[in-house]
C-alpha cells in the first residue's frame, strides 16, 4: 500500500510567518511522530503520537512548535513566527507500534 | 531525559573490510534497538533491530549485538561495499503500553572506497 505521505515537499517561507506541514501516515498505523533533520545532523525528536493517548510532546523545541492528529490518522506540524533556526528537514513516521518506523520524504522547510 | 550516544561521527574503510558502530543509551529501561539506513537525499530505512532478551542478532553480513549491562550496542558490517556508503542512525525505545519514543543517535556516516 500507500507509504507515509508529507506535504509540501519543499517550503520557503520569510521569517515571522507561520508555515504548516502535514503528515498522512500509512493507513492503520498507530504510532505517529514527527523528527527534525538539520542539515548533515542526526534525527532530533520533537513529538509522538500513539493511538488516543496524550501525545509526547517533550521534544518541541519552544511554544513556536505545536501539533495535532485528528481522528487517529493525518498529522499536521505548525511552526509559529518561523525563525532561521527552524530551516530543516522535517520528518514524519509512523508504525504499528513502536517498530519498525516507515519515514515519510520529509519536508525541506527554509526560512529566509 | 532519555539519551544516545554514537560513535564514530564519519567512518571511512576500504571494500571488504569491516565496519562497525557504536552506541550507548541512557535509559535503562530501553528495550528496543533499532538501526537504520539512510541514503543522500532519501528518508532513513530500517536494516536490522534488536530486542532486549536477545544479545546479538544477524542479517546476511550484518550484525547486531547488545550489552545490557553496559547500555551499549554495536552494528558490525562484513565485506563492505560501495553500496553500504551511507548515514547510520542507532535508536534506543521502552517498547510497552504507551510508551513507544525512539531516539536516535547523531548519526555515523560510513564512506566505503572501492
Amino acid at each position: 500500500g500507500a507509504g507515509v505521505s508529507q506535504s509540501p515537499s519543499n517550503k520557503v517561507t520569510e521569517k515571522g510567518k507561520d508555515v504548516e506541514l502535514r503528515c498522512d501516515p500509512i493507513s492503520g498505523h498507530t504510532a505517529l511522530y514527527w523528527y527534525r533533520q538539520s542539515l548533515g545532523q542526526g534525527l532530533e525528536f520533537l513529538i509522538y503520537f500513539q493511538g488516543n493517548s496524550a501525545p509526547d510532546k517533550s521534544g518541541l523545541p519552544s511554544d513556536r512548535f505545536s501539533a495535532e492528529r485528528t481522528g487517529g490518522s493525518v498529522s499536521t506540524l505548525t511552526i509559529q513566527r518561523t525563525q532561521q533556526e527552524d530551516s530543516a528537514v522535517y520528518l514524519c513516521a509512523s508504525s504499528l507500534d513502536v517498530a519498525p518506523l516507515h519515514f515519510g520524504n520529509g519536508t525541506r522547510l527554509t526560512v529566509t | 531525559g532519555e539519551n544516545v550516544e554514537q560513535h564514530p561521527s564519519t567512518l571511512s574503510v576500504q571494500e571488504g573490510d569491516s565496519a562497525v558502530i557504536k552506541c550507548t543509551y541512557s535509559d535503562s529501561a530501553s528495550n528496543y534497538f533499532p538501526w537504520y539506513k539512510q541514503e543522500l537525499g532519501k528518508r532513513p530505512q530500517l536494516i536490522i533491530d534488536i530486542r532486549s532478551n536477545v544479545g546479538e542478532k544477524k542479517d546476511q553480513r550484518i550484525a547486531v549485538t547488545l550489552n545490557k549491562t553496559a547500555k551499549h550496542f554495536s552494528l558490525h558490517i562484513t565485506e563492505t561495499q560501495p553500496e553500504d556508503s551511507a548515514v547510520y542512525f542507532c535508536a534506543a525505545s521502552r517498547r510497552s503500553g504507551n510508551t513507544g519514543k525512539l531516539i536516535f543517535g547523531q548519526g555515523t556516516t560510513l564512506q566505503v572506497k572501492p
